[in-house]
Parts: structure tokens; sequence; C-alpha cells
């Protein structure tokens, strides 16, 4: 089974400020790696697929890259709604597929 | 735009089964890939499994095989699960969403709370 990693587990930003937050597969999934947004009480929004693409009706702010490992999902200036979790997800050599434990956005 | 309404959660006890259900509308349901997804409580999102379009490939988590079993029903435009000799650690909500790998439409999930 492919293990994701996301680092960090929370990450504390000021509105407008950029945020980078990072997910690791334990072996290479080409890029085949998608990004959601949970906020409390919803279910996931889907934000990033094929590592890169935003998913219809996604702000350009949202911004995915990486390949192979190494995976990295930029919000470029932080709005209010965009506190929330953010798990990275591999759909590559399978089913099963797994998702990363999550990264909290928080307000700093 | 798609939607997905699961139903069939509640309170079970430990090492009954319980079946949660799915209707999907505003998409081709019989062209879609479905998958089921879980979330304990305060914890991240588990993938559980998902079906083929016409029901011939049926994937599961490792740790979740022999004990959960995916459906479809195309006539019906729904989506199955049966759940046997559940334990706490089944406590979750449970998402139906579309696709085989990444998933767009997702319901607002039903939870299913196991107890003795």
């Amino acid at each position: 089974e492919i293990v994701m990693t996301q680092s960090p587990a929370t990450l504390s930003v000021s509105p407008g400020e950029r945020a980078t937050l990072s997910c690791r597969a334990s072996q290479s999934i080409s890029s085949r790696l998608a990004w959601y947004q949970q906020k409390p009480g919803q279910a996931p929004r889907l934000l990033i697929y094929d590592a890169s693409t935003r998913a219809t009706g996604i702000p350009a702010r949202f911004s995915g890259s990486g390949s192979g490992t190494e995976f990295t999902l930029t919000i470029g200036s932080l709005q209010s709604e965009d506190f929330a979790v953010y798990y990275c997800f591999h759909y590559s050599t399978g089913p099963p597929y797994t998702f990363g434990q999550g990264t909290k956005v928080d307000i700093k | 735009e798609g939607q997905l309404v699961e139903s069939g959660g509640g309170l079970v006890q430990r090492g009954g089964s319980l079946r949660l259900s799915c209707a999907a509308s505003g998409f081709n349901f019989r062209n879609s890939w479905m998958t089921w997804v879980r979330q304990a409580p305060g914890k991240g999102l588990e993938w559980v499994a998902n079906i083929k379009e016409d029901g011939s490939e049926r994937y599961y988590a490792d740790s979740l095989k022999g004990r959960f079993a995916i459906s479809r029903d195309n006539a019906e435009n729904s989506l199955g699960l049966q759940i046997h000799s559940l334990t706490d650690d089944d406590t979750a909500v449970y998402y139906c969403a579309r696709g085989k790998g990444w998933t767009d439409y997702w319901g607002r999930g039903t939870l299913v709370t196991v107890s003795s």
C-alpha cells in the first residue's frame, strides 16, 4: 500500500498570505494525485486532480504541482473561506487508494 | 449538477450488520465509477471501496476486505455498501462520491455509530 505523508500537520497563516502544503508518496505515483478541502461538518471538496489541474469552479489562487513522490498545494493569497483541512489523495497503481492524514490551515 | 444522498446510518450493535445506500441524481450514474469514503469522528478521510460502471470490478481497502461489500443498481441510480461484523472502529461518517480515483460529487454523508 502506498503511504501518503502530509506536512505540516498544522499551518498557521495570516489572511492574504501564501500557504504552501506538502504531500509525499512512499513510492512514485506519477501525477495521479488529488487535493481536497474539507470544512467542519461538510463533505470534502475536490480542488485539484492529476497533480495540477484545477477542478471546475476552483479559484485560480489554488495551484498544485509535483510528480513522482513530491507534491505541493499552494494557496496564493489566503481568504477567510480557505481556512480548512486539506487532504492529498493518490489514485495510482490500484485501487486501493489512500489519503494523506491532512493539513489544517488555521488563522495566525 | 450532480447530487448524492446517503442513507441507512444510525446506531448499530457491535458484531451486527448494516446496509448503507446512496441515491444519485443529476448525472449519468450508469456511466460513472462510484466510491465510498469514511471518516471517523475527529479523524481523517479513509478510502473504503469503489465499483466500476457495470459492477464488474470492485475494489476494497486492504484492511476492510471480507467485511465490506459494495454494490450498485443502475436501474435505480443507487449505490450500496454492506458492512458485516461491525466493530467500534467502523464508527464514522460514510460518504459516497462519483469517480474511480479522484471524485467530484460527494454526498453529505451518513453517520454510523457502533455501540455495545
